[in-house]
């Protein structure tokens, strides 16, 4: 079946940088975008951009450019996520979304990656 | 920037019906989904395309969209419907959620 399956979160200070993972599995890579959804404690969801998994091209929502990029490693069905110069506003829930094959809405979602970012 | 907003807040009795909103200019002329989110778990799809369900979800879920409201409707709604629900369009290819209702099952 469809997975995915993110890495294990996260206590960063505010400065440092933090790479999250998302490995797929069950279907081909490189034919669904993946989208990069942020969830801070408490609140709702906030699309961040997806990831054109054919040409490695990237999309930025509003408010996600600059310290965030989206990356890939096609070789092992991964997505990648990197924040850096991390605050402590970034402390969240980051999730990673496969787009559906009419590629407007997001199925299956990871199961989540908690970055906390403390002094 | 364009918006969806829905009620924060929805209760229901068991075994009745239960509809959360989602508003936006001219929502009907676009596709919305819906996400049931658990505690301290991730979304899960339950409607898209306005009405279509996936494969696993239970007959009870049901979806509309006209106009500027798209509507989730929970038909005999149950204990373990009780979740966060967050309605999903895109525009100009930017995908907007909604701030999310929380359906209350008492």
């Amino acid at each position: 079946q469809v997975q995915l399956v993110q890495s294990g979160s996260e206590l960063k200070k505010p400065g440092a940088s933090v790479k999250v993972s998302c490995k797929a599995s069950g279907y081909t890579f490189n034919s669904y975008a993946m989208n990069w959804v942020r969830q801070a404690p408490g609140q709702g969801l906030e699309w961040m951009g997806w990831i054109n998994t054919n040409t490695g091209n990237p999309t930025y929502a509003q408010g996600f450019t600059g310290r965030f990029v989206f990356s890939l490693d096609t070789s092992v069905s991964t997505a990648y996520l990197q924040i850096s110069s991390l605050k402590a506003e970034d402390t969240a829930i980051y999730y990673c979304a496969k787009v559906a094959a009419a590629g407007e809405w997001f199925d299956p979602w990871g199961q989540g990656t908690l970055v906390t970012v403390s002094s | 920037s364009y918006e969806l907003t829905q009620p924060p807040s929805v209760s229901v009795s068991p075994g009745q019906t239960a509809s959360i909103t989602c508003s936006g200019d001219k929502l009907g002329e676009k596709y919305a989904c819906w996400y049931q989110q658990k505690p301290g778990q991730s979304p899960v799809l339950v409607i898209h395309q306005d009405s279509k369900r996936p494969s696993g979800i239970p007959e009870r879920f049901s979806g509309s969209n006209s106009g500027n409201t798209a509507t989730l409707t929970i038909s005999g709604t149950q204990a373990m419907d009780e979740a966060d629900y967050y309605c999903q369009a895109w525009d100009s290819s930017t995908a907007i959620f909604g701030g999310g209702t929380k359906l209350t099952v008492l």
